[in-house]
């Protein structure tokens, strides 16, 4: 089955830096997903990209998925504290219509 | 649209006692699955529903879990009885069809001491 790879597992960053998030698939990737989490809440839908070399972006955050389809890196912009949080990707397990995930990147924005 | 609703948000019980969620898929969804949140890890799938069949439960322990999704609509997951290691996220989330778009809920959040 599918598994993906998140770098890194944590990070902090001032605030109004840039920063980037990667997503590592051992397949190749049919549909990828970025999420957001509160810690001990629900997911939050962010993007979602399917074709090789798309890039989406809504507000300060931008997505791209590779041209070979295995990886993907999410980019935060001059970040700011509403930022924080934890970022998951997840991806359409082949054929299975299921979702697997990375274990998380832990963001943590300081003033 | 209403989301995905799950009750209740959070749940404190002693090892060895039981505890169901529920979950409320957004109208039309025919897909429903329960994930299984330990912090500082990535969901895992627990069971997949498509209507009110099973599509996937390989990874659910049945010995102590069990789903059930009564008229292809609203469904709950129990668990009896819990043990330390349950302590988790429990996220709900539904997608129209075949795994196209999926949209979580607010998940229930368990701690079992």
């Amino acid at each position: 089955s599918q598994e993906l790879e998140q770098s890194p597992q944590s990070l902090i960053v001032q605030e109004g830096k840039n920063l980037t998030i990667n997503c590592t698939s051992s397949k190749t990737l049919y549909g990828l997903y970025w999420y957001k989490q509160k810690y001990g809440e629900g997911l939050i839908f962010l993007m979602m990209l399917q074709k090789g070399g798309e890039e989406k972006s809504h507000e300060k955050i931008t997505a791209k998925l590779d041209e070979k389809k295995q990886q993907s890196s999410l980019h935060i912009t001059a970040s700011q504290p509403s930022h924080a949080g934890i970022y998951l990707c997840g991806a359409d397990d082949g054929g299975a219509q299921k979702l697997v995930f990375g274990q998380g990147t832990r963001l943590t924005i300081n003033p | 649209e209403a989301g995905v609703a799950q009750s209740p948000r959070y749940k404190i019980i002693e090892k060895r006692q039981s505890v169901a969620f529920w979950c409320n898929p957004i109208s039309g969804h025919a897909t429903l699955y329960w994930y299984q949140q330990i912090l500082g890890q990535g969901p895992k799938l627990l069971i997949q529903f498509q209507n009110n069949g099973v599509v996937d439960d390989s990874q659910l322990p049945k010995d102590r879990f069990s789903a059930e999704r009564l008229k292809g609509v609203d469904s709950t997951l129990k668990i009896q009885p819990a043990k330390l290691e349950d302590s988790a996220v429990y996220l709900c989330a539904s997608s129209l069809s075949s795994g196209y778009g999926y949209t979580f809920g607010s998940g229930t959040r368990l701690t079992v001491v």
